[in-house]
């Protein structure tokens, strides 16, 4: 197993660009999501799925959209970049198995510079 | 609404010193997981710990071990014998029962310098 894959793992963009970072897992996770990791702040949640067809907002959704058409793609669309959004993106899935606890499993993340 | 609070933004040690890790985390769930995750220079996230909110018994795993009190809300993080290896970042994250680990909220992250 690949496990969570993510690309690209490094990006420049100019202002105003648009772009999708790519994520992909091979486990039949249901659930996938996006976080952001700004220095001092952690890793703060931008969008999240509960399976094909159903995205929902985090913490920082905007700015960015997500659309989840298989259970193994989820990719984090930036219409419009802005410097702010310079940030290291991480990917994550696990399980919706009905257990108490759900691992989740990273992406190496994707480290994206908007100039 | 939950909240991870890791006060030390950068600590600073001199190798083989023990070093402790302090969060505090805010939730109104009696059921909850808490974790500590590191992240070295090279970026990935690496899974150290997972804690269930109903077993406070203190952990120990090698050089690593993690103070958990209900009472004061924390779930500090101790290194013993630092090694330069152990220079990364640390994070504490919590996780309510309703989300059974799926969705993390993350401290700001400590970053732990251990120079020989």
């Amino acid at each position: 197993n690949a496990g969570v894959t993510q690309t690209p793992k490094f990006q420049v963009l100019k202002t105003g660009q648009s772009m999708t970072l790519q994520c992909a897992q091979d486990m039949n996770h249901e659930y996938m999501s996006w976080y952001r990791q700004d220095p001092g702040m952690g890793l703060r949640l931008i969008h999240y799925s509960v399976g094909a067809g159903i995205t929902d907002q985090g913490e920082v959704p905007n700015g960015y959209n997500v659309s989840r058409s298989t259970t193994e793609d989820f990719p984090l669309r930036l219409e419009l970049a802005a410097p702010s959004q310079t940030s290291v993106y991480f990917c994550a899935s696990s399980s919706l198995s009905g257990r108490a606890y759900n691992e989740q499993f990273f992406g190496p993340g994707t480290r994206l510079t908007v100039l | 609404a939950q909240k991870v609070t890791q006060a030390q933004t950068e600590i600073s040690v001199v190798e083989k010193e023990d070093v402790t890790l302090d969060c505090v985390y805010e939730t109104r769930d009696t059921t909850y997981y808490l974790f500590w995750y590191k992240q070295p220079p090279s970026g990935e996230l690496v899974f150290l710990i997972r804690r269930n909110s109903f077993d406070e018994q203190n952990e120990i795993s090698g050089r690593y071990s993690w103070n958990f009190q209900k009472s004061t809300s924390s779930f500090n993080f101790t290194i013993t014998a630092s090694q330069v290896v152990d220079s990364a970042v640390y994070f504490c994250a919590l996780s309510d029962q309703r989300n059974a680990g799926n969705m993390l909220t993350f401290g700001g992250g400590t970053r732990l310098m251990v120079k020989p």
